[in-house]
């Protein structure tokens, strides 16, 4: 069983700060991670993906990612009141012929504080 | 920028009946895929689907569940006797390169 665990929150940090939102997975085959942003009663929406260890930025986004404790997480520098939302983690599983399950967290509310 | 879109956006039905939702894709995709998501609880995949045949399914998508491009732009993922549990919110998404990108879904309510 492929196992996505976030902590679910809420996460509150004041406006300017620096969010810190951790994943861990269970399934050492998998190969690439993704955030997703989930506004209430809204789609999920890429923020950026991961595949190789280390730390990977995007703006004010920066992903990093251990493989040997099958950890990954997202900061996100300057919180703004606009970034509050549930941030999911997705774990990428091969599936055939170049298409590939995601498996999600549950996701981790974050609420930025003005 | 061009986006997967689904209709409808909302659909009630009654429990036993047939729902079909319906997708389309980014033009230039060629995987395509069912999640869902219940209501407080985290997004579930449900079947991909490439060159005109599923690639893999979850034990979640069982008989009662069926998907079809029926022309060269719709996807389709049929319920054909909804149960109360089927009450979900179903999205689709289509895959360019490494990326899933998901449409706004379809929010489903069976009575």
């Amino acid at each position: 069983q492929k196992e996505v665990e976030q902590n679910s929150g809420p996460l509150s940090v004041p406006e300017g700060a620096i969010a810190s939102l951790n994943c861990t997975y269970s399934d050492r085959g998998s190969q690439s991670f993704f955030w997703y942003r989930q506004y209430s009663g809204k789609s999920p929406e890429l923020i950026m993906f991961i595949y190789s260890n280390g730390d990977k930025e995007d703006g004010r986004f920066t992903a990093q990612l251990n493989k040997a404790s099958q950890y990954v997480s997202l900061l996100i520098r300057d919180s703004q009141p606009s970034d509050s939302a549930t941030y999911l983690c997705a774990v990428r599983t091969p599936s055939g012929a170049g298409s590939y399950q995601l498996t999600f967290g549950k996701g981790t509310k974050l609420s930025v504080i003005p | 920028e061009p986006e997967v879109t689904q209709t409808p956006s909302h659909q009630v039905t009654q429990m036993g009946q047939e729902v079909i939702l319906r997708c389309v894709p980014i033009s230039n995709h060629l995987y395509f895929y069912w999640y869902r998501q219940i209501l407080g609880q985290k997004v579930e995949f449900l079947v991909s689907f490439y060159n005109n045949e599923i690639s893999e399914k979850s034990e979640i998508f069982d008989d009662q569940f069926s998907v079809e491009r029926p022309d060269g732009s719709n996807f389709t993922l049929k319920i054909r006797s909804t149960k109360l549990e089927d009450s979900a919110m179903y999205f689709c998404a289509s895959q360019f390169q490494e990326t899933q990108y998901f449409g706004p879904g379809t929010r489903l309510l069976v009575l």
